[in-house]
């Protein structure tokens, strides 16, 4: 049983460029979220997205970061124009069900993007 | 906003020595408390509580919840070199998303 597969392990872009992160959570977990890690800082939510629905992008910034889970496929997560504030490690997460409701999160091994 | 804070931020011991890490929070509604670690890649899951006063304990590793208080303590006896990571906490505040504390960084010492 695969568990969360993460691709790619390291993206360098330039400023300006778009990167994009894939997600594909386990089998059977229909629950997908993005957290973002900045060296010595602990995991930040970004977003909280079910099939082909956001449930919460109360982390996302307002611009340039997008992401969505389509029915057939892996979770995307976008960023364009990149600056290099957005240099980070990027994880992923999937459940079973919304939250920690009888099954913890189970992540990645996490996408780290270098903006030069 | 829900928070979760955890203290110390960092951590040297020696080998065979005990720690304890900390973890306190505030939240609107609390479903659970979860307990991982993270060394070079994906943080991996160690405990998750729900009830206060009730030890979750896996080998050297054992947690305890305090819902009056609002706090989690982590400890680890008799470390071993193996167990330096970043220790993280994190809440489940019934929203559906975990909100993680700052992360403990333990370092053992041969």
């Amino acid at each position: 049983n695969a568990g969360v597969m993460q691709n790619p392990r390291h993206l360098v872009r330039r400023r300006g460029q778009e990167a994009r992160l894939r997600c594909s959570p386990m089998k059977g977990h229909s629950h997908v979220y993005w957290y973002r890690q900045l060296p010595e800082e602990g995991l930040k939510f970004m977003v909280y997205l079910q099939k082909e629905n956001i449930i919460d992008e109360s982390g996302m910034p307002k611009e340039r970061f997008s992401a969505e889970f389509p029915k057939e496929g892996p979770s995307i997560l976008r960023i364009q124009q990149v600056v290099r504030g957005d240099s980070a490690a990027y994880f992923c997460a999937s459940s079973v069900q919304g939250g920690s409701y009888n099954s913890p999160l189970h992540f990645g091994n996490g996408t780290r993007l270098t903006v030069t | 906003e829900d928070k979760v804070v955890q203290s110390p931020l960092s951590l040297v011991v020696h080998e065979g020595d005990t720690v304890t890490l900390n973890c306190s929070y505030e939240v609107t509604n609390f479903r659970s408390l979860l307990w991982y670690k993270q060394e070079k890649k994906a943080p991996t899951f160690l405990f998750m509580l729900t009830s206060s006063g009730i030890e979750k304990k896996s080998g050297r590793l054992s947690s305890i919840l305090d819902k009056k208080e609002l706090f989690s303590i982590l400890n680890i006896t008799a470390t071993q070199t193996g167990d330096s990571a970043i220790y993280l906490c994190a809440v489940d505040g019934n929203t559906g998303k975990l909100i993680f504390g700052q992360g403990t960084t333990l370092q053992v010492k041969p």
